[in-house]
């Protein structure tokens, strides 16, 4: 079955470590991206990438950074830069807007981070 | 730039009964995409209904179906005959229609559904 995968679902990080959260899918797709989410403040975007060895700033990039090496990763580090960085991390995938206007995204199961 | 309020924190309803969700926008664009996602508790999205801004005809997915008013920027989510399944997050989104090969997502805070039996 196609679909997207996150490890580890659940994930704790001392202050001052980096961690990185992976992400991958077999939907054949070329977009990704990456979401933060928080009680009160729905999903907001983080990083985003339209093809392989390209992504590009969302909203809160701070303390984030990202890779595309390859069409079926794209792993998210949470640097020791964040300020904040517990939180509920979400990646997504969708075929490019360009080619199909109705186009969705696909979402990963998640991947809950906590900051001890 | 364009918002998504949600202004329902929380609902609830009876199973069987039917309730709706609001979600208003603001943009200045004229073509654009809306989208309703839910979020059980195992937090999975899962993408509820769609629609195009162009298309005059509301969405209808089974029980689900939206009522959207282009002119007033209002997107409501319909539940009808509620099932205890439906319990969930609820997640007003739009999407540009312009702007380049972005796929942007511009989500609400979202409605908090709870079903009662």
């Amino acid at each position: 079955d196609g679909g997207i995968t996150q490890s580890p679902k659940y994930l704790f990080r001392k202050e001052g470590q980096n961690v990185t959260l992976s992400c991958e899918q077999n939907l054949n797709h070329d977009a990704m991206y990456w979401y933060r989410q928080d009680p009160g403040q729905g999903l907001r975007l983080i990083y985003y990438s339209q093809i392989v060895n390209d992504f590009q700033k969302g909203d809160i990039a701070e303390g984030y950074s990202v890779s595309r090496e390859k069409k079926e990763s794209f792993p998210l580090t949470v640097t020791s830069a964040q300020k904040n960085p517990t939180a509920f991390y979400l990646c997504a995938s969708s075929i490019p807007r360009t080619t199909a206007q109705r186009n969705e995204q696909f979402f990963g199961p998640g991947t809950r981070l906590t900051v001890l | 730039a364009q918002t998504v309020t949600q202004s329902q924190p929380e609902m609830s309803v009876q199973e069987a009964e039917t309730v709706t969700l609001s979600c208003t926008y603001d943009t200045s664009e004229s073509d654009y995409y809306l989208f309703w996602y839910k979020q059980p508790p195992s937090r999975q999205m899962i993408l509820v209904i769609r629609q195009e801004a162009y298309k005059q005809q509301n969405a209808t997915e089974n029980r689900f179906s939206v009522n959207f008013q282009k002119a007033a920027k209002s997107f409501s989510l319909k539940i009808s005959d509620s099932q205890l399944g439906d319990a969930a997050m609820y997640f007003c989104a739009y999407r540009s229609a312009y702007g380049g090969a972005t796929n942007k997502l511009i989500f609400g805070t979202g409605t908090l559904l709870a079903v009662q039996p």
